[in-house]
């Protein structure tokens, strides 16, 4: 079965210090990966994927997130932290090739503060 | 601006009735989903789409029906069955499934908050 594992409720960050939040998956065959952020009320937005390639992704507002297929990780990152980055973020899993339903699996979510 | 747009932003419900909350896209999109998220869990499946007049069932499907009766259009229907309906409602869409293909980033809506009176 397909799963994601965020294993912080929150993270805790000064702002202009480097930001990680962690992401651990389990499918089976090989993933497609994604990071999602949500503001209060809002829907989520999309941050960037993981497809095949590079295992470092670049994405949007200046996140990157690093693909380490021994260690199952996907965590995202960011090299300074605005205060306008807190926001719920999600992790997200999907299985390609023969089989592919579409179908993503989220992680519960970690809430990243930044603070001033 | 191509988008989703969910409605209404909150909706209270009566023991017993039926609520419908509407989801319409005009991304020319194929496929579109139904999340509910409960705090602490994340997004969970209720229904999804890949196709006018088809629908499948996603996780958590009991006590939700849905139509898929144009491109555009995705309504959920929370029925009285559902027991403990109150939640935030997400749909998204997505430009297709294709077996063994590129998974496309979902597009969501910005949501529906769901309580009971």
């Amino acid at each position: 079965a397909q799963s994601v594992a965020q294993p912080e409720d929150q993270v805790n960050v000064a702002e202009g210090n480097p930001l990680t939040v962690k992401c651990t998956y389990s499918v089976s065959g090989n993933p497609y990966l994604f990071w999602y952020v949500q503001y209060p009320n809002r829907g989520l937005q999309f941050l960037l994927k993981y497809i095949t390639g590079d295992n470092l992704v670049k994405g949007s507002y200046g996140f990157e997130a690093e693909f380490n297929k021994s260690q199952t990780s996907f965590h995202l990152k960011k090299p300074s932290a605005l205060v306008s980055d807190s926001a719920l973020y999600f992790c997200a899993v999907s299985r390609h090739g023969s089989g592919n339903t579409g179908k993503l699996i989220f992680g519960q979510g970690t809430t990243l503060q930044v603070k001033p | 601006d191509g988008g989703i747009t969910q409605s209404p932003k909150y909706l209270f419900r009566k023991e017993g009735q039926n609520v419908t909350l509407s989801c319409e896209q005009n991304l020319n999109h194929d496929a579109m989903y139904w999340y509910r998220q409960d705090p602490g869990q994340g997004l969970r499946l209720i229904y999804y789409s890949q196709i006018v007049n088809d629908f499948q069932k996603g996780d958590i499907a009991e006590g939700y029906s849905v139509s898929r009766e144009k491109k555009e259009s995705f309504p959920l229907t929370v029925t009285s069955a559902q027991k403990n309906p109150t939640a935030f409602y997400l749909c998204a869409s997505s430009i297709d499934i294709r077996p063994g293909g590129d998974n496309q980033p979902q597009h969501f809506g910005d949501g529906t908050r769901l309580s009971i009176l």
